[in-house]
Formats: C-alpha cells, sequence, structure tokens
C-alpha cells in the first residue's frame, strides 16, 4: 500500500541552525501540506502546497519557514533559524485531490528538537 | 474562527468495554468531520469522516454520527480491543477553497487485556 515517507525520524540541532525536513508524498498525488504538533498541544496546519506554489498558510508559517518541491518526489520544509520554540513532531501529508472525497494520508512524522 | 473541543486523555479501558471520546466543533458553514488514529510510531490514519449533517461514518466497528444541531462528532466503539491502544484525534474541514485540517489535541486509549 503506498504511504507517505518521512527522514529523519528524529533531527537534533542547535538554536540558530537550518534544518530541512524531508517528505516524499504518495506518488500520484498532487497536494501535498506540512503540520507539526508541539509536545502536548494540538496538530496545527502549518502550509499547504500545489502546482509548485503555497496555496494556503497559516500565522505560523512565517519568513522562518519555506517549502520547496525540488524534484518529482520529494517535497522539503525549510527552517532558516531554528527557535527552541520550533521543538515539535512534523508530519507531512499528501492527497489526491481537495475535495471532500479525497484523504490526506500522513507520514510518521519528524521529531525536531532544538537545543 | 475553527476549533476542535476533544475529551481529554488519557482514557483507560478493559477489553471488551464500550468506548466514547467526545468532540466538539466551532465553525462557520458545513465542516467536514474526521476522526483520525495513530499507532504507536506511525502517521495518522484517517478512521472514519462524515460531510453532512447527520451522516454516519464507521469502520473496523468505530463509529461517529455528525449532529449539527449539538456541534459534536462523537467516537463510539461497542467493544474495544487491546489493538485500539492509540491516539485518537477528531478534526475538521471547511467547506470552500481551504482545505486545511483543524485537529483536536487528541486522546490517548489504552486498552487492558
Amino acid at each position: 500500500e503506498p504511504e507517505v515517507t518521512q527522514t529523519p525520524s528524529h533531527q537534533v540541532t542547535q538554536m540558530g541552525q537550518e534544518v530541512i525536513l524531508r517528505c516524499v508524498p504518495i506518488s500520484n498525488h498532487l497536494y501535498f501540506y506540512w503540520y507539526r504538533q508541539i509536545l502536548g498541544q494540538k496538530v496545527e496546519f502549518l502550509v499547504s502546497f500545489y502546482n509548485n506554489e503555497i496555496s494556503e498558510k497559516s500565522e505560523i508559517f512565517d519568513d522562518q519557514f519555506s517549502v520547496e518541491r525540488p524534484d518529482g518526489s520529494n517535497f522539503t520544509l525549510k527552517i532558516r533559524s531554528t527557535k527552541l520554540e520550533d521543538s515539535a513532531m512534523y508530519f507531512c501529508a499528501s492527497s489526491a485531490g481537495t475535495s471532500g472525497y479525497n484523504e490526506q494520508f500522513f507520514g510518521p512524522g519528524t521529531r525536531l528538537t532544538v537545543l | 474562527g475553527n476549533s476542535v473541543t476533544q475529551m481529554e486523555g488519557p482514557v483507560t479501558l478493559s477489553e471488551e468495554a464500550f468506548l466514547t471520546i467526545n468532540c466538539t466543533y466551532t465553525a462557520t458553514g458545513y465542516p467536514s468531520l474526521f476522526w483520525y488514529v495513530q499507532y504507536p510510531g506511525e502517521g495518522l490514519q484517517l478512521l472514519l469522516k462524515a460531510t453532512k449533517a447527520d451522516d454516519k461514518g464507521s469502520n473496523k466497528g468505530f463509529e461517529a454520527t455528525y449532529r449539527k444541531e449539538t456541534t459534536s462528532f462523537h467516537l463510539e466503539k461497542g467493544s474495544v480491543q487491546v489493538s485500539d491502544s492509540a491516539v485518537y484525534f477528531c478534526a475538521l474541514r471547511k467547506t470552500g477553497s481551504a482545505r486545511q485540517l483543524t485537529f483536536g489535541s487528541g486522546t490517548q486509549l489504552t486498552v487492558l487485556p
């Protein structure tokens, strides 16, 4: 069964460093998403991406964040200068479309720890 | 704005017990409602969904009914199994152009043999 994969499973970084979280969405999907969950809090939407551009973003997704689909398979989230409060589990998701019948499939997440 | 309030956990039940996890929402218009489940070490998986009022979503013995009058989407299962131990998330997606999911805080369920 096709699945969304994410690497690494756990990333530890120093405050101020850049990190890139990687995702491989399901191959025939067209819409891609990033969500995050700070420990003990809700899963929060960050950004959605379609046709090589951002289609929606939340208030969390400020200038420190960027997304890219550098090739036909990867979808990345870059955090330019990490802060302590960026420590969270980051989930990638993809869907074939955006209608009510198109499920978002989630990856297992990358746990980011900023020291 | 949109929000989802979910019963706080953790919830611990014995095998074959009845499960209810409460979920209420706030949204304008007519959102679609979802329950996602996360097993240890895995991603969020869609468990069931309902796209309009009075719809009942069901899967793997779990059920939830979209109640517009009470703005609720409670998850139920008549007889839980140890394998149901996981974190359960209620979520909504508003209609229109926005496709982002808004999640509740998740409820950890542990089923003991």
